[in-house]
């Protein structure tokens, strides 16, 4: 049981360049969620599914896109990566049955644009 | 005004100290209170889970809710230098996806 899995863990990227960022789990969690972590920030969330097929806007969408084919995958897309984006990127998933609300987190994806 | 408002630090305690953190929120629908500890370059690790105002202990933490006044509390006794990491309230009600909110993290430091 690998828990939430990011890849890549690191990646610089130029002004104008497209990527995306990985994020799988296989703890058959319906809900999944991408925040990204900037200094002294907290985390922001940018995307979220309930599950295969559904996703929705969080507090910091723009520039950023996601789909979600299978439960386990929930890819995060960067289109035209701005200096902004630089930061660190988190992938979350719990259990809709969940009585706690706990998310489990993978180990994070640092992404610098120069 | 941030639904959720947690003053970053740092902060830096004498190994034994007891360490106070708190947080203070605007949205009365929140349900669900919660602290992360997120040591470095790591993903945060839920510490302690509360869902109504009152008090929760677990070992050396107590987590306290007091939603009349919109403010929660972590408390650690007798603290360790394995407890610096940084410390983030977090806050969530049971519909749209549950999304959860999360305060700036206050950075700890314990000093041996």
């Amino acid at each position: 049981n690998a828990g939430v899995t990011q890849t890549p863990k690191f990646r610089i990227l130029k002004i104008g360049q497209s990527m995306t960022l990985q994020c799988t789990q296989d703890m058959n969690h319906n809900y999944m969620y991408w925040y990204r972590q900037d200094p002294g920030m907290g985390l922001k969330l940018i995307y979220y599914s309930v599950g295969a097929g559904i996703t929705d806007k969080g507090e910091v969408p723009n520039g950023y896109n996601v789909s979600r084919s299978t439960t386990e995958d929930f890819p995060l897309r960067l289109e035209l990566a701005a200096p902004s984006q630089t930061s660190v990127y988190f992938c979350a998933s719990r259990y809709y049955g969940q009585s706690t609300g706990e998310l489990f987190f993978g180990e994070g994806s640092r992404l610098t644009v120069l | 005004q941030k639904e959720v408002e947690q003053d970053p630090g740092p902060l830096s305690v004498p190994e034994g100290a007891i360490v106070s953190l708190n947080c203070t929120y605007s949205n009365s629908a929140f349900q669900y209170f919660m602290w992360y500890r997120q040591y470095s370059r790591k993903g945060p690790e839920l510490l302690m889970y509360t869902y109504s105002s009152g008090n929760k202990e677990d070992g050396r933490f107590t987590a306290q809710v007091d939603k009349s006044s919109k403010y929660i509390s972590l408390f650690i006794r007798d603290s360790q230098p394995s407890d610096s990491a940084t410390y983030l309230c977090a806050m969530s009600v049971n519909t749209g996806g549950f999304k959860t909110i999360f305060g700036a993290g206050t950075r700890l430091f314990v000093k041996a």
